[in-house]
């Protein structure tokens, strides 16, 4: 079945700091990918998102390539802040029979000190 | 704030009882998720409503339940609960049925069920 890998946790960086948190996908076909963040007692928010290979996902100064000879779509941020402490999560969405429903990734705890 | 609504947003409770979930979606939205997430499990997919019809299903329980009503809102029922059971309980909704997959999921602030 379809599935989401996610680098392992947690992941502590200084304000800053460059972020990458890897995320590949194994799933039948092409899928569309996203970053979601889930911040301390809060629901999931989208945070960006790409429907096709090659596509670039940016928002907030995050960004993510969908890589289909790769199946990856690594997050990436140039400099983080304190205010970027979150859980992410990587998730894949087909439309057709599926009806949408996200697979995700098992979440990456990302803390950032002043 | 997404502008879904969940209630209550914490629940406990003991061993074999029934609980319902409820979740309003955002104004407009026919699709309603209900997910699950649980440290040993992650985030999974339950089940899908699309304008009062079941549409998909995950890896839901037998035990567990959910409808969605004419006003749009819906309930996750869960019975017979065990101690596995504990989790956090998101509801999503989006405009359509996602097709195309470019319909974007709002997600609820979640309900927080503890067994015990």
């Amino acid at each position: 079945g379809d599935s989401v890998t996610q680098m392992e946790g947690p992941v502590t960086l200084s304000e800053e700091a460059f972020l990458t948190i890897n995320c590949t996908y194994t799933a039948t076909g092409y899928p569309s990918l996203f970053w979601y963040v889930q911040y301390p007692g809060e629901g999931l928010q989208l945070l960006l998102k790409a429907t096709k290979a090659d596509d670039k996902g940016s928002n907030k100064g995050f960004e993510a390539t969908y890589r289909k000879e790769t199946t990856s779509f690594h997050l990436e941020k140039g400099s983080v802040q304190v205010s970027d402490s979150a859980v992410y999560f990587c998730a894949l969405r087909f439309g057709g029979t599926s009806y949408g429903k996200l697979t995700f990734g098992q979440g990456t705890i990302l803390t950032v000190h002043p | 704030d997404s502008g879904v609504t969940q209630t209550p947003k914490h629940l406990i409770t003991a061993t074999g009882q029934r609980v319902t979930l409820r979740c309003s979606p955002r104004s407009g939205d026919l699709s309603v998720y209900w997910y699950q997430q649980s440290l040993d499990q992650g985030l999974q997919f339950l089940i899908q409503y699309y304008n009062g019809e079941e549409r998909a299903k995950g890896n839901i329980l037998e035990r567990f339940s959910a409808q969605q009503f004419p006003d749009l809102h819906s309930e996750l029922n869960l019975s017979s609960l065990e101690l596995g059971d504990s989790a956090l309980y998101f509801c999503a909704s989006s405009e359509g049925i996602q097709a195309d997959s470019s319909y974007e999921q709002y997600f609820g602030p979640g309900t927080r069920l503890t067994v015990t």
